[in-house]
């Protein structure tokens, strides 16, 4: 499979702290990015890195990236009650307009 | 603006018979894509369209699936013959630029 995988599959922290999540992946890369899904419904896009960037930052979000590793971390700081939802990595292999291989996904729950 | 929209929001189906979903994306948006969802993974790529033609279908699991996009903005998918692990979120993706890819609810599809 060329899905990547997050780490932990569950994350469950309290208002205030942060959280860290991992992806994984086994090929070589474009670009990756970090989705967000609230009740197994639609996904909404958070940032993008490309493969020759290391970090990226946007809001409370901050995002790795270490290609020798082949591997990405999203960070939130600050969490809310709110950040609640399953996140996923997703790559792209050559061409930002293909397909998008997704990992399965951390569940995140902040308690207020 | 209106964002991606998804038709049904839910479908319930007898095994063995034809389904049609539906996705009308962003106004504009030349790059479509069709991903398929199951409980607790992450999104699984079907195919995608660039303008009338698919670009990429090499997702599709058999010929039961098939999916058309006549006028390069609307786009069905059609399942033939359902069967019980069909079942899942159909999500539906447009973009313009490849590097945002916006994503619509889903269609979740149950078949019995």
């Amino acid at each position: 499979s060329q899905q990547g995988e997050e780490d932990p599959q569950a994350l469950s922290i309290q208002e205030g702290e942060n959280a860290t999540m991992n992806c994984s992946y086994k090929t070589s890369i474009n670009n990756l990015q970090w989705y967000r899904q609230n009740s197994g419904r639609g996904l909404v896009h958070l940032i993008l890195i490309r493969s020759n960037e290391r970090e990226k930052h946007s809001g409370r979000l901050r995002v790795t990236l270490d290609t020798s590793k082949k591997s990405s971390s999203l960070l939130i700081t600050a969490s809310r009650a709110a950040d609640t939802a399953s996140y996923f990595c997703a790559y792209d292999r050559g061409s930002t307009l293909g397909r998008l291989y997704f990992g399965r996904g951390t569940q995140l729950t902040v308690w207020p | 603006g209106a964002g991606v929209s998804q038709t049904p929001s839910n479908k319930v189906t007898e095994k063995g018979k034809y389904v049609e979903l539906r996705c009308d994306p962003i106004s504009g948006h030349t790059a479509l894509y069709w991903y398929r969802q199951s409980l607790g993974q992450g999104p699984e790529f079907l195919i995608y369209f660039q303008g009338t033609g698919a670009a990429d279908d090499s997702g599709l699991p058999n010929d039961r699936f098939f999916a058309v996009r006549p006028e390069g903005s609307v786009s069905t998918l059609k399942i033939q013959r359902t069967e019980r692990g069909d079942s899942a979120v159909y999500l539906c993706a447009s973009s313009s630029s490849g590097r945002d890819k916006f994503f619509g609810p889903g269609t979740r599809l149950t078949v019995l």
